[in-house]
């Protein structure tokens, strides 16, 4: 099946730093990216739609200058976390489609847990 | 926007045994249904998908139905193994949306 790849797996930083996330297609186009965060023992909250070469989506409540999202290209979607606070601790998952059919799979990343201290 | 509601929260089965969890959605347009089986620490597997034009999908040990009409589908584990034990997630989206997930299941299977 399609792989989605995301770096780091896992990462500390201090209070205030920012962090990059990688997510990668690694064998299919992915037009629409989607970013989630997950809090322990919780299930998956969309934060924001990843549109290559456009501006991204975020849900409701998602700040858009402290989670920037970037979608340069058809196989990389990044998320950085600005000025990171221990609050945005948690797993985030991004998930990719397959961009040539209609409702095509979801395929997800590995996820990255942040820990913010 | 769509609601998806899912059942039960945790689940313990025997080894062997059938384990069922149960998913409704509220909004009529969805038409795509997946299952994602999480273990911990790692992201969402699809294990099995329904699309609004079938009523049932067979693979192997893991089944899912669908009611279009009622706004429920079901994910069927039989034969269940200690390996199955794990969190799943339904979920559901109209055409290229973002899936809206449940809140998920914890499956323990015991040997």
């Amino acid at each position: 099946g399609a792989v989605v790849s995301q770096h780091p797996s896992w990462v500390i930083c201090k209070s205030g730093t920012s962090v990059k996330i990688e997510c990668r297609s690694l064998d299919f186009q992915a037009t629409t990216m989607f970013w989630y965060r997950q809090f322990p023992k919780q299930s998956l909250m969309l934060m924001a739609t990843s549109n290559e070469g456009s501006k991204a989506t975020y849900e409701q409540g998602v700040e858009k200058d402290k989670f920037l999202i970037n979608h340069a290209s058809l196989t990389l979607s990044t998320l950085t976390v600005t000025s990171a606070h221990p609050e945005d601790s948690s797993f985030y998952i991004c998930s990719a489609r397959d961009g040539r059919g209609l409702n095509t799979e979801a395929f997800f990343g590995q996820g990255t847990r942040l820990t913010v201290v | 926007g769509e609601n998806v509601e899912q059942h039960p929260s945790t689940l313990s089965v025997q080894e062997g045994d059938s384990a069922v969890i149960k998913c409704t959605y509220s909004d009529s347009a969805s038409n795509y249904f997946p299952w994602y089986k999480q273990e911990l620490g790692k992201g969402p597997q699809l294990i099995i998908d329904i699309r609004s034009n079938v009523g049932e999908k067979k693979d192997q040990r893991i089944a899912v139905t669908l009611n279009k009409t009622a706004k429920h589908f079901s994910l069927h584990i039989t034969e269940t193994q200690p390996e199955d034990s794990a969190v799943y997630f339904c979920a559901a989206s109209e055409r290229n949306t973002p899936l809206v997930f449940g809140k998920g299941t914890r499956l323990s299977v015991i040997a």
